[in-house]
C-alpha cells in the first residue's frame, strides 16, 4: 500500500535558524496536513493545505511557519527561525481511499538547541 | 470547539487478558467520525480503528472493536487476547463532518503496557 513519506527522519538545528520538514502524501491527493507532538504530550493540528492553499490552521500556526508544494508531489513545512519550544514530533497526513480517514507519515524527530 | 478526554493515563494488563481504554468527547454536532490511532516507541501513529457516527454498529477490526455511545458521547477501545506488541499509546480522536480538508482532534492519549 502506497505510504506517506517524511524526510528527515531527525533533524538537530540551533536556535533561529531555520529548517525545512518534507512530506510526500499518497497517490498525489489534494489534501494533506500537518500536526506536531511535544514529547509527552497528545498530538496537535498545525495546518491542513488543499489544492494549492491553506484550508484551515491552529493558533500554532502562527507568521514563523508556513507551508508549500514546490513541486507537483512535495510538501513542505518551514520553520522561520526556530524556537526551543518547536522542539517536537512533526507528523503530516494524508488521506488514502476516503478524505475522512488520515494515514500518518513516520513524523521527522525536530531538536532545537 | 470539540474537545477530546481520555481519562486513563496509564493502563497495564498480562498478555491475553481484554483490556478497554475509555475516550469522552464533546460535540455538537450530529455526524461525525472517531478514531483510535496507535503510537508505539517508534511514535510512529497508525490507524487502529474507526466509527462513523451515523452508524450504530460498533467497528470492529480484527481483535479490536469499540463501544460508541453517541447519546454518552463515548467512544472506548477493547483490545482482546492482548499481545506484547499491543504495548503503545492510544490515542482518540475526533473528525468534524467531511466539508473540504478537516482536523483531527486528539485526546491527551493513554499509555497502555501488556506485560508477558
Amino acid at each position: 500500500e502506497p505510504e506517506v513519506t517524511q524526510t528527515p527522519s531527525h533533524q538537530v538545528t540551533q536556535m533561529g535558524q531555520e529548517v525545512i520538514l518534507r512530506c510526500v502524501p499518497i497517490s498525489n491527493h489534494l489534501y494533506f496536513y500537518w500536526y506536531r507532538q511535544i514529547l509527552g504530550q497528545k498530538v496537535e493540528f498545525l495546518v491542513s493545505f488543499y489544492n494549492n492553499e491553506i484550508s484551515e490552521k491552529s493558533e500554532i500556526f502562527d507568521d514563523q511557519f508556513s507551508v508549500e508544494r514546490p513541486d507537483g508531489s512535495n510538501f513542505t513545512l518551514k520553520i522561520r527561525s526556530t524556537k526551543l519550544e518547536d522542539s517536537a514530533m512533526y507528523f503530516c497526513a494524508s488521506p488514502r481511499l476516503s478524505l475522512e480517514t488520515q494515514y500518518f507519515g513516520p513524523g521527522t524527530r525536530l531538536l532545537v538547541l | 470547539a470539540q474537545t477530546v478526554t481520555q481519562s486513563q493515563p496509564e493502563m497495564s494488563v498480562q498478555e491475553a487478558e481484554t483490556v478497554t481504554l475509555s475516550c469522552t468527547y464533546d460535540t455538537s454536532e450530529n455526524n461525525y467520525y472517531l478514531f483510535w490511532y496507535k503510537q508505539p516507541p517508534s511514535r510512529q501513529m497508525i490507524l487502529v480503528i474507526r466509527q462513523e457516527a451515523y452508524k450504530q454498529q460498533n467497528a470492529t477490526e480484527n481483535r479490536f472493536s469499540v463501544n460508541f455511545q453517541k447519546a454518552a458521547k463515548s467512544f472506548s477501545l477493547k483490545i482482546s487476547d492482548s499481545q506484547l506488541g499491543d504495548t503503545a499509546m492510544y490515542f482518540c480522536a475526533f473528525m468534524k463532518p467531511i466539508q473540504g480538508a478537516q482536523k483531527l482532534v486528539f485526546g491527551q492519549g493513554t499509555r497502555l503496557t501488556i506485560n508477558p
